[in-house]
């Protein structure tokens, strides 16, 4: 158990809806960091927050969004969804900005119909 | 593009022979490298990891070697045990960035 918490586990929607993925980091983590993976591809960076604020965007579509609220919790809003959005999104904390030993959460598996 | 290649989806090794997984980047500006692990519906987790101001890190049976002029990293697991079967991830980043830059990762099974 790494510490970190993502919920839900699994979520099935249909095109074109929106969903929320939740995570809370490792306690003691300031950093949030989301990843995508998709079907026979590594961990693609989103997005990562510190302390609050956004630090470094990576592949992250115009229909995706993040926060990290003030009990350092994130959620990650996918908008308009689209069949090839279907994947397993990470979670993952750090102790601060550099990321350097990221501790990752279970994923949460979206599906997309 | 991808920056971090791990050209071998799968690998098989006896139990008690050793592991080699490889793995080989682009970007020169990288300077830390990890491998992780993942079992099936869990997250990956930290395994070991090296800086470019070493070519060798060792943790008890995972060793990891760095060979920058080849822009080349290995994870060698001695002796392999059939718990270490798992999909082995190797990742890259800039010291001071903050995003990991993974590969597709590697398969292992270790045979009893």
């Amino acid at each position: 158990d790494s510490g970190v918490t993502q919920t839900p586990k699994h979520l099935i929607t249909a095109t074109g809806q929106r969903v929320t993925l939740r995570c809370s980091p490792r306690s003691g983590d300031l950093s949030v960091y989301w990843y995508q993976q998709s079907l026979d591809q590594g961990l693609q960076f989103l997005i990562q927050y510190y302390n609050g604020e956004e630090r470094a965007k990576g592949n992250i579509l115009e229909r995706f969004s993040a926060q990290q609220f003030p009990d350092l919790h994130s959620e990650l809003n996918l908008s308009s969804l689209e069949l090839g959005d279907s994947a397993l999104y990470f979670c993952a904390s750090s102790v601060d900005h550099r990321g350097l030993e990221q501790y990752f959460g279970p994923g949460t598996r979206l599906t997309v119909t | 593009d991808q920056q971090v290649k791990q050209n071998s989806p799968s690998l098989s090794v006896q139990e008690g022979r050793i592991s080699i997984l490889n793995c080989d980047y682009t970007n020169s500006m990288f300077d830390y490298f990890l491998w992780y692990k993942k079992y099936p519906a869990e997250g990956p987790t930290f395994l070991i990891s090296i800086s470019s101001i070493k070519d060798k890190n060792e943790d008890g049976r995972f060793t990891v070697f760095l060979n920058k002029s080849a822009k080349h990293l290995s994870l060698h697991i001695v002796p392999s045990q059939p718990g270490d079967s798992a999909v082995y991830f190797c990742a890259a980043s800039v010291n001071s960035g903050y995003a990991l830059n993974f590969g597709k990762g590697t398969s292992l099974l270790v045979t009893p």
